[in-house]
Parts: C-alpha cells; sequence; structure tokens
C-alpha cells in the first residue's frame, strides 16, 4: 500500500515553460487537493477536487491548472511557469469531507 | 476565513525535555489535524481531534472546541521529533479545505 505518490520529485523549469506533477493515490479516497508550501510559511491550497471529474479552486488557483480524469490521479499542472512558482508542491487525499489528510512526499520545483 | 495562530513559532529543546505547543483558532470549527514535518520535508498526520484529548505514544493532543484553542503535547523528547508542527483547521470552519497554521518549528538536541 503505497498511500500517496507524487512524481517527480524534483525539477526545474526556465521561465515560461510547461509541466505537469502527477499525484497519485491506492487508498480509494474520493478527496485530493495540491498544496504549496513556501519558506517560513504554511501550506496553502491551490486547488482541489471532490471526486473524479471535479475541480475546484483553492486559496491560490492563479496559474494553475488541474484535472481528475480518474479517481486515483490528480494531475496539477503548470502552463507557463513564473519565478513565483518556485515552491514546494504537495498533493493529500482524503476519504471523505473532513476527514484526514494524507500527504505524499512533495515536489521541489525551481523556477529559473 | 478562519485565523489559525500557533505559538511559540520556535522551540530548542533538550533531549528528553516536555513540550506543549499550541494552536489558536477564530472561529468554530468541526475537526482539527496536528501534523509532522520531518526535516526531510515529509508531513505526516498526527492527530484528527476536532474535541477531547487522544493520546499516540509520547505525544497527545487537546482540543477545546469551546475556546477554539488545540494544545500538542510531547513528552520525553527525542531528536526524531524534530521539525515543524503544524495545525490545521476548515477554512470555513467545516469541509474538507484546510487552512495551515504557521507551524511551530522544533529543534531537539541531543
Amino acid at each position: 500500500n503505497a498511500g500517496v505518490t507524487q512524481t517527480p520529485k524534483f525539477r526545474v523549469l526556465k521561465t515560461g515553460q510547461s509541466m505537469t506533477l502527477l499525484c497519485a493515490q491506492d487508498m480509494n479516497h474520493e478527496y485530493m487537493y495540491w498544496y504549496r508550501q513556501d519558506p517560513g510559511m504554511g501550506l496553502r491550497l491551490i486547488h482541489y477536487s471532490v471526486g473524479e471529474g471535479t475541480t475546484a479552486k483553492g486559496e491560490v488557483p492563479d496559474g494553475y491548472n488541474v484535472s481528475r480524469l480518474k479517481k486515483q490521479n490528480f494531475l496539477l499542472g503548470l502552463e507557463s511557469a513564473a519565478p513565483s512558482q518556485t515552491s514546494v508542491y504537495f498533493c493529500a487525499s482524503s476519504y471523505g469531507l473532513g476527514n484526514i489528510q494524507y500527504f505524499g512526499a512533495g515536489t521541489r520545483l525551481s523556477v529559473l | 476565513g478562519i485565523q489559525v495562530e500557533q505559538s511559540p513559532p520556535d522551540l530548542i529543546l533538550q533531549e528528553g525535555a516536555n513540550s506543549t505547543l499550541r494552536c489558536n483558532f477564530s472561529d468554530s470549527v468541526n475537526n482539527l489535524q496536528w501534523f509532522h514535518q520531518n526535516p526531510w520535508g515529509q508531513l505526516i498526520n498526527l492527530f484528527y481531534i476536532p474535541s477531547g484529548t487522544k493520546q499516540n505514544g509520547r505525544l497527545s493532543a487537546t482540543t477545546v472546541a469551546t475556546e477554539r484553542y488545540s494544545l500538542l503535547y510531547i513528552s520525553s523528547s527525542q531528536t526524531t521529533d524534530s521539525g515543524v508542527y503544524f495545525c490545521a483547521v476548515p477554512r470555513e470552519g467545516s469541509g474538507s479545505r484546510l487552512t495551515f497554521g504557521e507551524g511551530t518549528q522544533l529543534t531537539v538536541n541531543p
């Protein structure tokens, strides 16, 4: 049982490049989330999904898009990366509303 | 949305000492979660504790929902307890969108 798996673990982009971060969970959770963590700050919610085929905006959604085509996968896309998107990105999942959230190991992204 | 404040922001302990971390929140909530982020960045859920007290080994947590605070107790601290401790509550008091505090950075020295 792998839990929540994020790929890649590290990535360096140039300004304007695009990329997709993949999050996969094998716990049959309905809810999935993408957060970013910046130095000295807690986690901020980017987008989330309450089920397959649904997505919703979180606290800081600008510059990101997401898709949840399959229940187990939640993709985070950066269409045109900016230096302000340099951060550590965490994916999480939970069984339902208000339940414990389980986190992946994170993706460290640098945009030059 | 709800405001979450954690204290202290930094804490340095000698191995074996006890500590209490505090989380205050500005509105009623129906759940509260404590997380530990280890020095390698991994986030682990410690407690799901909307009210009352729970214990897990050397760690315990108490949430007093009516007074809008939660406490995390660490007893007989070990160097492996080092890292950042976050509390998180639902943004609107309920639901799945969490608001995180800024964390308490704990360092346990041998």
